[in-house]
């Protein structure tokens, strides 16, 4: 069965720079989500969308944003990046039919 | 303020026994709570989920248990097997967002 589909898996990148990750959610689901797990920590939401609109907000920086696009598929743009940015960011996805939520294999981040 | 809490970091069970995972929370509102698996460099994977309507539900080798009244879930796995060794995390459904627990690494062993 088709998963939860992250792109790059691996980022490098260095102070003040941006990065954008992508995420697939699994065909027919609607809703995609955001978290950022930092060494030895539990995920943290950080945003999701439904429908291609925001339907909730976590502790995302201001220096963060994120868009659905008409296919589903979402990227959150990272700006002026800091060391503390460093961390693992998954993508998950759901259906209105099933709250389960599916995640992705990752993007790790480095910050330099 | 963490609202999910897995209080055992850690847990070392032998193969084929019984593996308790406990997790605690303290929003009376959350309705959904699931498990999920998680191997290093790897996103999370589902086990097994329950509606805060329900005391119980089972999946093959795993259940999970809920007492709203003492706002606790546990995840039973019989027989444990070395496979299952890997952080396992509680979460709790707040509309759109899960809010997860700090983990328990369950080790395993023949």
């Amino acid at each position: 069965a088709a998963g939860v589909i992250q792109s790059p898996r691996h980022l490098i990148k260095e102070k003040r720079e941006t990065a954008t990750l992508k995420c697939y959610p699994i065909p027919r689901h609607d809703t995609v989500y955001w978290y950022q797990q930092g060494p030895g920590q539990d995920p943290q939401f950080l945003i999701s969308f439904y429908e291609k609109m925001q339907s909730d907000k976590g502790s995302i920086p201001d220096r963060f944003s994120a868009q659905q696009f008409s296919d589903y598929h979402s990227e959150l743009n990272m700006s002026s990046l800091e060391l503390g940015d460093s961390a693992l960011y998954f993508c998950a996805s759901s259906s209105l039919e099933e709250e389960t939520q599916y995640f992705g294999p990752g993007t790790r981040l480095l910050v330099l | 303020d963490q609202q999910v809490k897995q209080n055992s970091p850690s847990l070392s069970v032998q193969e084929g026994r019984i593996s308790i995972l406990n997790c605690d929370y303290t929003n009376s509102m959350f309705d959904y709570f699931l498990w999920y698996k998680k191997y290093p460099a790897e996103g999370p994977t589902f086990l097994i989920s329950i509606s805060s309507i329900k005391d119980k539900n089972e999946d093959g080798r795993f259940t999970v248990f809920l007492n709203k009244s003492a706002k606790h879930l546990s995840l039973h796995i019989v027989p444990s097997q070395p496979g299952d060794s890997a952080v396992y995390f509680c979460a709790a459904s707040n509309a759109d967002k899960l809010i997860f627990g700090t983990g328990t690494r369950l080790q395993v062993f023949p």
